[in-house]
């Protein structure tokens, strides 16, 4: 089945450095990628979506110059976190989408942000 | 304003019964729903989907319920085993949003636990 992989599967951080987490689909082109965030007992809160080669479609109240989003190729998305501070600390779980429409999401295993 | 309720955080059941999940959603202009389940550290795996043209759609042990009257859907595993356990996730969708990406918007999840 496809597969995605997201790493890294946990970081810790001190408030004010960068995170970059990157999202690739192994065996298979996604058009698309989405990016998630969940709280505890939360349900997926949907961040941002990406296409291949055009800039991010970012979800209200989600800041674009803090979740710096780039997807270079079909295969490759990646999520910075910019001064991270301890209120980004969450769950954040990639997902990426091929051929045909509504293909069904494949989901990244999520990185563990903790930011101190 | 929850798009997609999952009501019960929780759901326990007996190996070999049937676990019925349920699901409601407001948004009329929903067309397409799945199921995912995830395992604690890992990313939602893709169940079993539906569109709103049926109303029922079966893989294996699994089966999909749809009454777009009450907007309701509800995830029938029959039988029930310990492995199921996890958390399912129902998913809604209403077809190409803005940028030309399709969003899913996501429940609560409801946590399965099936005892042996």
């Amino acid at each position: 089945g496809a597969v995605v992989s997201q790493h890294p599967s946990w970081v810790i951080c001190k408030s004010g450095t960068s995170v970059k987490i990157e999202c690739r689909s192994l065996d298979f082109q996604a058009t698309t990628m989405f990016w998630y965030r969940q709280f505890p007992k939360q349900s997926l809160m949907l961040m941002a979506t990406s296409n291949e080669g055009s800039k991010a479609t970012y979800e209200q109240g989600v800041e674009k110059d803090k979740f710096l989003i780039n997807h270079a190729s079909l295969t490759l998305s990646t999520l910075t976190v910019t001064s991270a501070h301890p209120e980004d600390s969450s769950f954040y779980i990639c997902s990426a989408q091929g051929f045909p429409y509504r293909s069904p999401l494949h989901f990244g295993n999520g990185t563990r942000l903790t930011v101190t | 304003d929850q798009q997609v309720k999952q009501n019960s955080p929780s759901l326990s059941v007996q190996e070999g019964r049937i676990s019925i999940l349920n699901c409601d959603y407001t948004n009329s202009m929903f067309d397409y729903f799945l199921w995912y389940k995830k395992y604690p550290a890992e990313g939602p795996t893709f169940l079993i989907s539906i569109s709103s043209i049926k109303d029922k759609n079966e893989d294996g042990r699994f089966t999909v319920f749809l009454n777009k009257s009450a907007k309701h859907l509800s995830l029938h595993i029959v039988p029930s085993q310990p492995g199921d356990s996890a958390v399912y996730f129902c998913a809604a969708s209403g077809g190409y949003s803005e940028g030309g990406s399709e969003k899913l918007v996501f429940g609560k999840g409801t946590k399965l636990t099936v005892n042996p």
